[in-house]
């Protein structure tokens, strides 16, 4: 089964507005992780966010960790007609064992220019 | 570093068929993975390796499918006989360590006819 699920499955914003993404997961994790897929390409790291920490930025994205409610939120300000993609966040299991990291089915984002 | 590169990028053959992807890591990288992406399941990890070794091979679907390592620098999957029903993405990616962040290659559309 998917251990990071993201909602919505698509979302469609105007060019300057911001997007919210939202993950949500089931088991303890080491770190979470959020990519970006181009129609056609390759995944592409985006940004980490390791269990201990609450939030972190990089450029316009800003992420946030709530561990206790096992979910995380990836959010891009500003949005460009560039952002349009895929997003995936990416669940790393606590270390210990040889388990998965799992991705979920994705955020669809397009931004109308 | 030319980053992770997949051969090819794509693929049509008929059913019944052997399928040969074929994965170049960035060096230095000691974990691989092959990833399915499909519009129904979404990304799906098959097997991964660490330093070579086959580590976990629970998302390899059926016995039809096969992967290898014989080095550092090169790693393959293999479907015999394909069935119309492998047609999806096959992704590779390599990372420094299982945690951090992994590399995305460009993908291999395989279309079984």
């Amino acid at each position: 089964s998917q251990q990071g699920e993201e909602d919505p499955q698509a979302l469609s914003i105007q060019e300057g507005e911001n997007a919210t993404m939202n993950c949500s997961y089931k088991t303890s994790i080491n770190n979470l992780q959020w990519y970006r897929q181009n129609s056609g390409r390759g995944l592409v790291h985006l940004i980490l966010i390791r269990s201990n920490e609450r939030e972190k930025h990089s450029g316009r994205l800003r992420v946030t960790l709530d561990t206790s409610k096992k979910s995380s939120s990836l959010l891009i300000t500003a949005s460009r007609a560039a952002d349009t993609a895929s997003y995936f966040c990416a669940t790393v299991p606590h270390s210990g064992g040889y388990q998965k990291v799992t991705f979920g089915i994705g955020t669809k984002l397009q931004v109308i220019p | 570093d030319a980053g992770v590169i997949q051969s090819p990028r794509h693929e049509v053959t008929e059913m019944g068929q052997e399928v040969t992807l074929r994965c170049k890591p960035i060096s230095g990288h000691d974990y691989l993975f092959w990833y399915r992406q499909t519009m129904m399941r979404g990304l799906e990890l098959l097997i991964y390796f660490n330093n070579n070794v086959p580590i976990d091979d629970s998302g390899m679907p059926e016995d039809r499918f096969s992967a290898k390592m014989p080095n550092a620098s090169f790693s393959t999957l293999k479907i015999q006989p394909s069935e119309p029903r492998d047609s999806a993405v096959y992704f590779c990616a390599s990372s420094l360590d299982r945690g951090h962040r992994a590399f995305f290659g460009q993908g291999t559309r395989l279309t079984v006819v």
